[in-house]
Parts: C-alpha cells; structure tokens; sequence
C-alpha cells in the first residue's frame, strides 16, 4: 500500500504569510493528489484535486503543485479563515490520506 | 445544489450492530460512486472503502473487512453504513463522501460505543 508523509504536523502563521504544507507518497503516484480543508467540527472540503485543479469555488490563493512522490499546498496570503487542518489523498492506487497539518494563526 | 445528509449521532454498547444513512440530493445517484471516511476524535481521516452506486460492488480497505458493509437504497438516492459487533474503538465521525475525488461530502456521523 502507498504510504503518505505529510509535513509539518504543526504550523503557526501570521496574517499575510505564504503558507506550504507538503506530502511525501512512498511511490511515484502520478498526480493523483488531492488536497482538503477541515475546519473545527466541519466536514473536510476539497480544495485541489490531481494536484493541482481548483476545485469550484475555492479562492485562488490556494494552489497545488508536485509530480513523482512530492506534492506541495501553497497558500499565497493567509487569511484568519483559513484557519483549519489540511489533508493530502493519493487515489493512484486505492486511496491513502496524510496525517493532517493543522494551521494556525500566530 | 448537490448535497449529503448523514442520520443523527449514536450511542451504542460494544458487540451491538448499527446503520448509518447517507441521502444524497442534487444529482444523479448513479452517476458517482460513495465513499466512506472514518475519523476517531481528534485524528486524522481514515480511508474505509466505497460501493459502485450502479451495481452495488462494495470495496473495503484493509482495516474494514470484518464487520462492516456497505449498501445502497439506490430507489431512495441513499447508501449506508452498517457496523457489526461494535467495539470501542469504533467511536468515531463517519463521513460519506462523492464520487472519486471526494468532492462533496456529508456532515458525518459520531458514533459513540461505551459500556
């Protein structure tokens, strides 16, 4: 089964910041990345899906980037709002998500 | 718009079985498999499976092959999630979720097994 590493666990920004979490698949997944959004007490919203499509609705800011094993969630300029825990989903081969980055505020 | 509503929050005792219902509105059923998602409190999202909503194939990861089945009331636009012979470690928010990308998902439901 693919395993995926998602980094950091744990990250404090400002207002403003660029802001990247990254996920590492222990093979080659070919893009089949996703990204997704949980705000406290919400169901999870995908962001990004085959790493980098916007899904409809989702502010520009937020894009996706990788190929092979490493793919990157960048957002531009943080906003209080995204405020949340972020998940990677590799569906190359059955589907595996990340252990989470939580994003706070500093 | 395109929507899924999960049933209510349950209490249950280990070694008893419940049903969780996913209703989906705003598209057609058939066209998008459902996914299932589980997420003990305070962790990370737990891959379970999905069911082909026009044949009814269910496919179950690793950890869900034992006591769980997945189903549809395809007539009703609904898929469900039955867990057999709860344990604690079930306690859990059980999320549905569309089609292969995951795009739309329900509320979740908190499952709570305590003796």
């Amino acid at each position: 089964d693919i395993q995926m590493t998602q980094s950091p666990s744990f990250l404090s920004a400002s207002v403003g910041d660029r802001v990247t979490i990254n996920c590492k698949a222990s093979q080659n997944i070919n893009k089949y990345l996703n990204w997704y959004q949980q705000k406290l007490g919400e169901a999870p919203k995908l962001l990004i899906y085959n790493t980098n499509n916007l899904q409809t609705g989702i502010p520009s800011r937020f894009s996706g980037s990788g190929s092979g094993t490493d793919y990157t969630l960048t957002i531009s300029s943080l906003q209080p709002e995204d405020v949340a825990t972020y998940f990677c989903l590799q569906h190359s081969s059955r589907y595996t998500f990340g252990a989470g980055t939580k994003l706070e505020l500093k | 718009q395109i929507q899924l509503v999960q049933s209510g929050p349950e209490l249950k005792k280990p070694g008893e079985s419940l049903k969780i219902s996913c209703k989906a509105s705003g598209y057609t059923f058939t066209d998008y498999a459902m996914q299932w998602v589980k997420q003990a409190p305070g962790k990370g999202l737990q891959y379970m499976g999905w069911i082909n909503t026009q044949t009814g194939k269910p496919t179950y990861a690793d950890d869900f092959k034992e006591r769980f089945v997945f189903s549809l009331e395809t007539s009703a636009s609904t898929a469900y999630l039955q867990i057999n012979n709860l344990k604690n470690e079930d306690t859990a928010t059980y999320f549905c979720a569309r089609g292969g990308y995951l795009g739309y998902w329900g509320q979740g439901v908190m499952v709570t097994v305590s003796s």
